[in-house]
């Protein structure tokens, strides 16, 4: 199984601010990497597949960037929506998902 | 617009069996990749099965043997069949959907399986 391991477990951050979210994988999973947010007390959101791609309807500030092993998702200048939690997923083998990060306010 | 509305939990004792629905609209089940995935109250996600377009299935190892993922073409639906339900097993099973393999475009909202005696 591949383990997806995310840092920081938190992020404390004000609005405007640039957020920038780790995940690394054990092993090489190329750029089947994507990105997912979810809210409190709802479904998770895709955001990035392929590791760069935005989904659709996903705002510009949001960027996904790596390959390999390692990669980050960053948010350039926090909205309040963004305040949540964000998990990496690969889909080289079979699914698994990091632990995730969460975004709080400061 | 596409949307996926998962039915079927409930609270159900240890050993017991429940069949979990996702009904799609906006969606083709059986030419999209359909996945269940699960959360346990307060933790992480964990995909649980597929269903591919050309009807192979696939289950996290962990889960094989329990678990049966199937669709339903005439009524657009998922379905995720689990026997020998165990108190790990509790959590918030969502449907998702995709046009690519491993991956969730569009979710439901979910359904609670919550095991317990």
């Amino acid at each position: 199984e591949v383990v997806l391991t995310q840092s920081p477990a938190t992020l404390s951050l004000s609005p405007g601010q640039r957020a920038t979210l780790s995940c690394r994988a054990s092993q090489s999973v190329s750029s089947y990497l994507a990105w997912y947010q979810q809210k409190a007390g709802q479904a998770p959101r895709l955001l990035i597949y392929d590791a760069s791609n935005r989904a659709t309807g996903i705002p510009a500030r949001f960027s996904g960037s790596g390959s390999g092993t390692d990669f980050t998702l960053t948010i350039s200048s926090l909205e309040p929506e963004d305040f949540a939690v964000y998990y990496c997923q690969q889909g080289l083998y079979w699914p698994t998902f990091g632990q995730g990060t969460k975004v709080e306010m400061k | 617009e596409v949307q996926l509305a998962e039915s079927g939990g409930g609270v159900i004792q240890p050993g017991g069996s429940l069949r979990l629905s996702c009904a799609a609209s906006g969606l083709t089940v059986s030419t999209n990749f359909m996945s269940w995935v699960r959360q346990a109250p307060g933790k992480g996600l964990e995909w649980v099965s597929i269903l591919y377009p050309d009807g192979a299935t696939y289950y996290a190892d962990s889960l094989k043997g329990r678990f049966a993922i199937s669709g339903d073409t005439s009524k657009n639906t998922l379905h995720l069949q689990i026997n020998g339900l165990r108190a790990e097993d509790t959590a918030l099973y969502y449907c998702a959907g995709s046009s690519r393999p491993n991956l969730g475009d569009f979710w439901g909202q979910g359904t609670l399986v919550t095991v317990s005696s």
